[in-house]
């Protein structure tokens, strides 16, 4: 079975503060696909990326970055100079195919609340 | 280009009424699902479709029902509604014809409220 676990419920930080999100995963597939989605108070959940089990290249996106590690079984985001547009939850989740073959599962932490204030 | 629609964006129903949630897609994904969102539980997916004509089991499962008659349609029907069923809905799809990617794009969701 598939788990993921973000231990951080709620994150306060002050606007151009750097914050990391935490998500360690379990699983016992050697080919997954790790995720963040942003869901803002509007309430849609926005895909923001996506890595494979393969890649463990760190990568960068403006002010966001991500930190894959796979011999902590870990995929953190990290937030540069932090603005209260980013003010959300954040979800980190992990994907395997279903026995269909085809379809993926996607398995979801339980969301990193994040304030941004001024 | 919509993405994916779900109707309606929100609902109360009484307890034991029969309850269909709509969710379309125009993105010609042959994969699509539902999910549930429960405060302190994240996202749990209750039913899933690999294409058109097939559905299967996510996690719970229970107390719900689907079917995909088309690549673009994916309803989800409460038979007889209870109070644990309320909670926001949501579907969404992923092109899983393209092996590399299964990131699923998601709906704006149903708020349902089941008294």
């Amino acid at each position: 079975a598939q788990k993921v676990t973000q231990a951080q419920t709620e994150i306060s930080v002050v606007e151009k503060e750097d914050v990391t999100l935490d998500c360690v995963y379990e699983t016992r597939d050697t080919t997954y696909y790790l995720f963040w989605y942003k869901q803002p108070p509007s309430g849609e959940l926005v895909f923001l990326i996506r890595r494979n089990s393969f890649d463990e290249q760190n990568e960068i996106s403006g002010r966001y970055s991500w930190n894959f590690q796979k011999s902590t079984s870990s995929f953190n985001f990290t937030i540069t100079a932090s603005q209260v547009v980013d003010s959300a939850v954040y979800f980190c989740a992990l994907s395997v195919l279903l026995n269909t073959g085809t379809a993926s599962k996607l398995t979801f932490g339980t969301g990193t609340r994040l304030q941004v204030t001024l | 280009i919509a993405g994916i629609t779900q109707a309606p964006t929100s609902q109360i129903l009484a307890a034991g009424r029969r309850m269909t949630l709509r969710c379309t897609q125009d993105m010609r994904h042959n994969a699509m699902y539902w999910y549930r969102q429960d405060l302190g539980l994240g996202l749990r997916l209750i039913h899933y479709s690999n294409t058109a004509g097939t559905t299967g089991k996510g996690e719970v499962p229970d107390g719900y029902s689907v079917s995909r008659a088309n690549t673009d349609d994916f309803p989800l029907t409460l038979a007889s509604a209870v109070p644990s069923q309320t909670s926001v809905y949501f579907c969404a799809s992923s092109d899983s014809a393209r092996t590399s990617a299964y990131e699923q794009y998601f709906g704006p969701g149903t708020r349902l409220t089941v008294t």
